[in-house]
């Protein structure tokens, strides 16, 4: 069964800082989706940024960067100079070619003025 | 450009009461999708419909049913409720274009407390 594992239940980063989020996962799939959703105090899930698992190159999305690591099934999320409104719940999810979507249990990220 | 619209926003049941909870799309998106949130965890999937009267279980089903008559609508019903349905619902709706998932748009939230 697949899982999606985040190491980091909390981490703090001061504005305009880089700050990186871990996630692992495992399957023996080959073709499968991968994003990170932002879950802001709001409760609104926001896609931050997708991988397509049979693209070698990162995704991009501004600030937001991920370095993709098949072998490794890692998938970590680079924010480049953190802002106040990042703060929020981010969580890494896998989706397969069935649809199946599996989250992991979320990294809480603190932004410190 | 509403997304996905899910009502009511907050609401307290009794146990063993029943209700159903609403979400409607506008993006005319075939696949949809509920999944709960329990504090301090990811979202798990209930069920999820990939088009009009069809609809599939996910990794946690129990105590809950959904329906499809429409692309537009998917609401989920809960019978007999009970404390360990407490949790925030997410309904959301997904974006396949051909073969590709461009991602998920989330509904904003149902907070669902049982006493």
């Amino acid at each position: 069964a697949q899982t999606v594992t985040q190491s980091q239940p909390e981490m703090s980063v001061q504005e305009a800082e880089t700050v990186t989020l871990s996630c692992t996962y495992d399957t023996s799939e080959s073709d499968y989706y991968l994003f990170w959703y932002k879950q802001p105090p709001s409760r609104q899930m926001i896609l931050v940024i997708r991988q397509e698992a049979y693209k070698q190159q990162n995704a991009t999305e501004n600030r937001f960067s991920v370095n993709f690591q098949k072998a490794a099934k890692s998938f970590s999320l680079k924010i480049s100079d953190s802002q106040l409104g990042d703060a929020a719940m981010y969580f890494c999810a896998y989706v397969n070619r069935d649809d199946k979507i599996i989250f992991g249990k979320g990294t809480r990220l603190h932004i410190l003025p | 450009n509403a997304g996905v619209t899910q009502t009511p926003k907050f609401r307290i049941l009794k146990i063993g009461q029943s209700m159903t909870l609403q979400c409607a799309q506008d993006m005319n998106h075939n696949y949809m999708y509920w999944y709960r949130q329990d504090p301090g965890m990811g979202l798990k999937l209930i069920y999820y419909s990939v088009g009009a009267g069809i609809t599939d279980k996910g990794e946690v089903p129990n105590g809950y049913n959904v329906s499809r008559s429409t692309t537009e609508d998917f609401p989920l019903r809960l019978e007999l409720a009970a404390p360990s349905q407490t949790s925030v619902y997410f309904c959301a709706s997904s974006d396949y274009q051909g073969d590709l998932n461009y991602g998920y748009t989330f509904g904003s939230g149902t907070r669902l407390t049982v006493v």
